[in-house]
């Protein structure tokens, strides 16, 4: 299957840990990449490769992948961690990309 | 500083064309591949296309190949999707975004523009 599947929505509350996962057999091959996007606004790389941030990305967000699963750790949730996450891998193939459904985050 | 910046966005009928650019600022164009990623609506992101640095390799998703041809020109820093037979489900906020290969199954798109609203509507 080249899909990734991620949960709908989570919530977290201010703080404290929350982890966002992304299921998908090419990611049994290939790393996923991590998306956030607040509204109106492009996405932005949070997390890419086995566990790499991009320079501005605070160091909160951390990444990890485990046989089909990838997942996005935000540790102590912030509200301006509030917004929707997506993944993204390549698919079976390698020649398309894939992203995953998004997550909505809540922090309550 | 690296840009990108979409243009060509609009209000088209079912049925109808559109070119959609992208000029890219702050980096050497022509060593990176390309991609087009597209919104739609309170929706997830879709994968649209792709072109190597060179366009020796273009992909499509299954949903608009046939429809939608990326093209590149690399002397004027430049990423075209020429969008033909439009269908109300195209409509979206089409991205052009940067990809990098960091070799051992790493792949990420590392710039994005802003955006360009295509609206497929009669």
């Amino acid at each position: 299957s080249s899909e990734l599947t991620q949960d709908p929505a989570v919530s977290v509350a201010l703080g404290q840990t929350v982890r966002i996962t992304c299921q998908g057999d090419s990611l049994r091959s290939y790393y996923a990449s991590w998306y956030q996007q607040r509204p109106g606004q492009a996405p932005v790389l949070v997390i890419y490769g086995e566990n790499n941030r991009p320079s501005g990305i605070p160091d909160r967000f951390s990444g990890s992948s485990s046989g089909n699963t990838a997942s996005l750790t935000i540790t102590g949730a912030q509200a301006e961690d509030e917004a929707d996450y997506f993944c993204n891998s390549r698919d079976y193939s390698g020649n398309h990309l894939v992203f995953g459904g998004g997550t909505k985050l809540t922090v309550l | 500083e690296v840009q990108l910046v979409e243009s060509g966005g609009g209000r088209v009928k079912p049925g109808g064309s559109l070119r959609l650019s992208c000029v890219a600022s702050g980096f050497t164009f022509s060593s990176y591949t390309m991609n087009w990623v597209r919104q739609a609506p309170g929706k997830g992101l879709e994968w649209v296309s792709s072109i190597s640095s060179i366009s020796s390799y273009i992909y499509y998703a299954d949903s608009v190949k046939g429809r939608f041809t990326i093209s590149r020109d690399n002397a004027k820093n430049s990423l075209y999707l020429q969008m033909n037979s439009l269908r109300a489900e195209d409509t979206a906020v089409y991205y052009c975004a940067r990809e990098v290969y960091r070799g051992r199954g790493t792949y990420y798109f590392d710039y994005w523009g802003q955006g360009t609203l295509v609206t497929v509507s009669s």
